[in-house]
This record gives C-alpha cells, sequence and structure tokens, in this order.
C-alpha cells in the first residue's frame, strides 16, 4: 500500500522568500512517480510539478522546484520568490505504475495550507 | 479547451433525495477517478475506471454508484443522500496507468445535503 504523510498544516513565508512544504512517502512499487498540487481558494486542483523515482535530477518547473531524496522517501516542493498568490493549499501525491504491477491509484496527502504574508 | 468538465458546480439536495453529478472528459483519457474532499482534508478515492466498461470501489465506496459506457462520460450517482455526504466532489482523468502520467482534474461540485 502507499502512503503519503504532509506533516505540516500550516506554513507561513514572506513574501519573496522561499518555503518548502515536506512530503514523505512510503510504497513498496519499483517505480512510481511523485507530483504535487495547488488548491488556491476557489477549489479547483492545479498540477505544479512531477518526479519520477528513476529520474536522476530533481524536477523544476519555474519557481517550483522539488527536492527528491529517495533514500529518505522525501519529495519536499520548494517555492522559490514566494508571491502572494502563491497563498493555497499543497497536496503531495503518487501513484505507481500499472504495467509493473505497482499501485496506479493515486494516493494524496491531507494537503498543507500555505500562506504568503507581504 | 475543455480537459475535464464537472456539473452541477453547486447543489444542495434534501436528505434521501439522489442526484447525479456528471463528468466528461475530452482528452481520450482511459482512466477516471472521484474523489471527495471533506474541509480540511485530503482526497478521499470513491471510485475509478481504467476504460469504458470497467469500474472498481475505491476507499469510500458506500452511497455512491458510477458507471463508464463511454470512454468520454464517467457520471456519479448518490443514492438516498445523507448529511455525511457533504463534501466537495472531484472527477479526474489520466491518459496511462504508467507512473509519469499527472491528473487532470474538474473544478468539482460542491454539495451539501440538509
Amino acid at each position: 500500500a502507499q502512503k503519503i504523510t504532509q506533516t505540516q498544516p500550516g506554513m507561513f513565508v514572506q513574501e519573496k522568500e522561499a518555503v518548502t512544504l515536506d512530503c514523505t512517502y512510503d510504497t513498496s512499487d519499483p517505480s512510481y512517480g511523485l507530483f504535487w498540487y495547488k488548491q488556491p481558494s476557489s477549489g479547483e486542483m492545479i498540477f505544479l510539478i512531477y518526479q519520477g523515482s528513476y529520474d536522476q535530477q530533481n524536477a523544476t518547473e519555474g519557481r517550483y522546484s522539488l527536492n527528491f531524496q529517495k533514500a529518505r522517501k522525501s519529495a519536499n516542493l520548494v517555492i522559490s520568490a514566494s508571491q502572494l498568490g502563491d497563498s493555497a493549499m499543497y497536496f503531495c501525491a503518487m501513484r505507481g505504475d500499472h504495467a509493473s504491477g505497482g499501485s496506479y491509484i493515486p494516493t494524496f496527502g491531507r494537503g498543507t495550507s500555505l500562506i504568503v504574508h507581504p | 479547451n475543455a480537459g475535464v468538465t464537472q456539473t452541477p458546480k453547486f447543489r444542495i439536495l434534501k436528505i434521501g433525495q439522489s442526484m447525479t453529478l456528471q463528468c466528461t472528459q475530452d482528452m481520450n483519457h482511459n482512466y477516471m477517478y472521484w474523489y471527495r474532499q471533506d474541509p480540511g482534508m485530503g482526497l478521499k478515492l470513491i471510485y475509478y475506471s481504467v476504460g469504458a466498461g470497467i469500474t472498481d470501489k475505491g476507499e469510500v465506496p458506500n452511497g455512491y454508484n458510477v458507471s463508464r459506457s463511454t470512454t468520454e462520460d464517467f457520471p456519479l450517482r448518490l443514492e438516498l443522500a445523507a448529511p455525511s455526504q457533504t463534501s466537495v466532489y472531484f472527477c479526474a482523468s489520466s491518459a496511462s496507468g504508467t507512473s509519469n502520467y499527472g491528473y487532470t482534474f474538474g473544478s468539482g461540485t460542491r454539495l451539501t445535503v440538509v
């Protein structure tokens, strides 16, 4: 079974500073993917970034980067130069690889609420 | 540029009523999912489908039913609505079961049962 743990219910950051949102996972699947989604107050789920378990380099997408430490089973999201519009809930998720017999049903963490102060 | 479309966006039901939440995607995705999100919580999987004619239960299927007669549509049926079903419901789809494919979400349906 897969498990995602987000231990920070809420985080605060000053505008223009960097912030790290924690995510640890547990899985027995040999191949898996890790995702981060943003949910602003309007409610939609917005895909931010993806990291594959076999990717050698940490994923980056603009101001978002994923600090992937496979041995520690962590996939922390780093947001650089925070903006007021970054205030939202952030969810970490993972799925396995159906073709490899893994659990392709995505598992979500409980989320971290980020508030960016001006 | 539709992606995943959910209707309605808001609905108030009385206890015991039934309704169908509609979900349609135009990306030819085989994998589709229904989640519910309770206040302050993450997403819990209700049902999922890996293709037309194939559905299976997720973590919290009681009180719900689904069907998948076409690739595009994955409606969620609530029978005999209860206050515990007050939640935000999200439909999502994915192109593949491989681990590097993300999910496209609909905008959600906010359901209140009174």
